[in-house]
């Protein structure tokens, strides 16, 4: 039982890049999130999915997209990176959203140049 | 929508002093969940409150829900360096899919 796993760990990317970060979980939860987590500071909810087909916006989703096209994967597409967007990126799942504990990923770190 | 606040944002304590984080929510919570960031990790969940006015113990580690459902804090008796990190709480609607951080407090320890 792998629980949440998240690739790349680490990515530099020059401005205007795009990416995808991917997320998968083996627990079969069917609630799924992606917060960034910018130096020294807090967790903000970029998008989130309560099931495969459905996804909806967090606090911070501009210059990202989602999908969520299976239980087991949620991957995080950036278009046209930023320097803003320089973060690190946590993937998470729980079994009922906000009622049970969130299990997170180890984070991706990324640096946009 | 749902708002978090935390405090403080950072404490610094000598080990063996005593440490709390406060957690309030600009709503009524039907839960609220306490995790450990340590430095470079990812958060850990270290436990959930669901009725008002509970109160969980972990080893050194005292949680209290309000008992108007709307504030929660963390007590650390007697801080060992294993205690540093950062200590979130989030916040459980009744109808939230979503779960929404607090700003977090950092924990620094003098040896």
């Amino acid at each position: 039982n792998a629980g949440v796993t998240q690739t790349p760990k680490f990515r530099i990317l020059k401005i205007g890049q795009s990416m995808t970060l991917q997320c998968t979980q083996d627990m079969n939860h069917n609630y799924m999130y992606w917060y960034r987590q910018d130096p020294g500071m807090g967790l903000k909810l970029i998008y989130y999915s309560v099931g495969a087909g459905i996804t909806d916006k967090g606090e911070v989703p501009n210059g990202y997209n989602v999908s969520r096209s299976t239980t087991e994967d949620f991957p995080l597409r950036l278009e046209l990176a930023a320097p803003s967007q320089t973060s690190v990126y946590f993937c998470a799942s729980s079994l009922r959203g906000g009622s049970t504990e969130a299990f997170f990923g180890q984070g991706t770190r990324l640096t946009v140049v | 929508g749902q708002q978090v606040m935390q405090i403080p944002q950072y404490q610094h304590v000598q080990e063996g002093e005593d440490f709390t984080t406060y957690c309030n929510s600009s709503t009524t919570l039907s839960n609220i969940q306490w995790y450990k960031q340590r430095p470079g990790g990812h958060p850990v969940f270290l436990i959930q409150l669901v009725k008002s006015g509970e109160v969980k113990k972990q080893k050194r580690l005292t949680f209290q829900f309000g008992e108007a459902k709307k504030n929660s804090s963390l007590h650390i008796t007697a801080t060992q360096t294993t205690d540093v990190g950062t200590y979130f709480c989030a916040g459980g609607s009744s109808s939230a899919s979503k779960i929404i951080f607090g700003s977090g407090t950092r924990l620094s320890i003098r040896p």
